[in-house]
């Protein structure tokens, strides 16, 4: 079954960091595309960041970039991101999920993981 | 940025009846840069359609994705028990950011 699992979410001060860890099973980690996806309570889905499997292309969100450090370890099927300068408004589920390619009909994340609860507050 | 307003933000019907989602795109795009989720309380997302009208692994022929340009729809053509949750679309583009709709939400009448 393939599968991806989130840890490290937890509660931390603003300016405060913590790291999130993802890890995935079930097929060929390093073949795959990987992001992050939050989402705030009621809210909705915010893509957060991308990392490509060779980790040569990575990207970010305009509200995280400079203070979220997306990066993957092939040879352990996981997939981190470090987050620092944390604001209250970071607050949010975090989702770890895979990229699938669809060749002429694009791309989607078509694996989630049941995500982690990060609350940025003192 | 690819802004996704996604309408309406409530829909309330019966188990049986038909239910029209409508996810309008700020510029054209793409048809497949076009995608759309379930989410239901508690879960993780749940992919469903992938360039705007394939279904994807698993998921029942009553979903059906269509569209393109600005205007997409997806289409349940009759809830089931189950179909009651949140769906959103996103724009899942050549390039990030990879934007979101707001979501609607299918509640029981």
């Amino acid at each position: 079954e393939m599968q991806l699992v989130e840890s490290g979410g937890g509660l931390v001060k603003p300016g405060g960091s913590l790291r999130l860890s993802c890890a995935a099973s079930g097929f060929t980690f390093g073949n795959y595309r990987m992001n992050w996806v939050r989402q705030t309570l009621g809210k909705g889905l915010e893509w957060v960041s991308s990392i490509s499997p060779g980790s040569g292309n990575i990207y970010y969100a305009d509200s995280v970039r400079g203070r979220f450090t997306i990066s993957r370890d092939n040879a352990d099927n996981s997939l981190y991101l470090q987050m620092s300068s944390l604001r209250a408004e970071d607050t949010a589920v975090y989702y770890c999920a895979r990229t699938e390619v669809y060749g002429d009909y694009g791309d989607a994340f078509d694996i989630w993981g049941q995500g982690t609860m990060v609350t940025v507050s003192s | 940025e690819i802004v996704l307003t996604q309408s309406p933000g409530t829909l309330s019907l019966s188990p049986g009846e038909r239910a029209t989602l409508s996810c309008r795109a700020s510029l054209s795009i793409r048809s497949s840069y076009l995608d759309w989720y379930q989410q239901k309380p508690g879960q993780a997302p749940r992919l469903l359609i992938y360039g705007a009208s394939s279904r994807a692994a698993g998921i029942p022929e009553r979903f059906t994705g269509s569209g393109s340009g600005t205007d997409f729809t997806l289409v349940i053509s009759r809830l089931e028990p189950e179909d009651f949750a949140v769906y959103y679309c996103q724009h899942y583009g050549s390039s990030p950011p990879y934007t979101f709709g707001q979501g609607t939400k299918v509640e029981i009448k």
